[in-house]
């Protein structure tokens, strides 16, 4: 199958500051990238869809300027929470795509863990 | 967009019971269906997929069927242990993108 590396599985950060994340396809280019977050014993939320060099596409209620989302290649996509709030402790997960249309698979990066203190 | 819905959002089972979880879908394109088990602070791990051509597919105790005419399908788990006590998502692509289940919350009983 296919692997996703996302990293770094776990962060502390002070309140203010900004944490970015990394999502890599370690062995196949993917089609599209998906950033989730997910709060204890809840479903995956769905923040927004990146594609290799365009601009993200952000779910309703997402704010597109707290979490910056880049997509620099066809096998990285980063998302960076600027200027961390306690509220915005959380699991984040990635999944990268392969694939089109109805065939499109997802394969998921083992998450990160984001506490803000 | 396209919708997938999952039922039950929470069943729980006897050890050595049956469990069965429910998803239908929307877009008529989808072609590929997978479920995946997420266990507590790790990321959802694929467990059994499958595609339009064939009804049923089955990995030792658990098996998933199609139904693409209606629109849905299903993760069926046989003999439960303690260890199936996990959130299962299914999910459907949908042009480029996957959409997924609410998540079944299963908890099966010793």
């Amino acid at each position: 199958g296919a692997v996703v590396s996302q990293h770094p599985s776990w962060v502390i950060c002070k309140s203010g500051t900004s944490v970015k994340i990394e999502c890599r396809s370690l062995d196949f280019q993917a089609t599209t990238m998906f950033w989730y977050r997910q709060f204890p014993k809840q479903s995956l939320m769905l923040m927004a869809t990146s594609n290799e060099g365009s601009k993200a596409t952000y779910e309703q209620g997402v704010e597109k300027d707290k979490f910056l989302i880049n997509h620099a290649s066809l096998t990285l996509s980063t998302l960076t929470v600027t200027s961390a709030h306690p509220e915005d402790s959380s699991f984040y997960i990635c999944s990268a795509s392969r694939g089109h249309g109805g065939n499109t698979e997802a394969f998921f990066g083992q998450g990160t863990r984001l506490t803000v203190v | 967009g396209e919708n997938v819905e999952q039922h039950p959002s929470t069943l729980s089972v006897q050890e050595g019971d049956s469990a069965v979880i429910k998803c239908t879908y929307s877009d008529s394109a989808s072609n590929y269906f997978p479920w995946y088990k997420q266990e507590l602070g790790k990321r959802p791990q694929l467990i059994i997929d499958i595609r339009s051509n064939v009804g049923e597919k089955k990995d030792q105790r658990i098996a998933v069927t199609l139904n693409k005419t209606a629109k849905h399908f299903s993760l069926h788990i046989t003999e439960t242990q303690p260890e199936d006590s996990a959130v299962y998502f299914c999910a459907a692509p949908s042009r480029n993108d996957m959409r997924f289940g609410a998540g079944t919350r299963l908890t099966v009983k010793p």
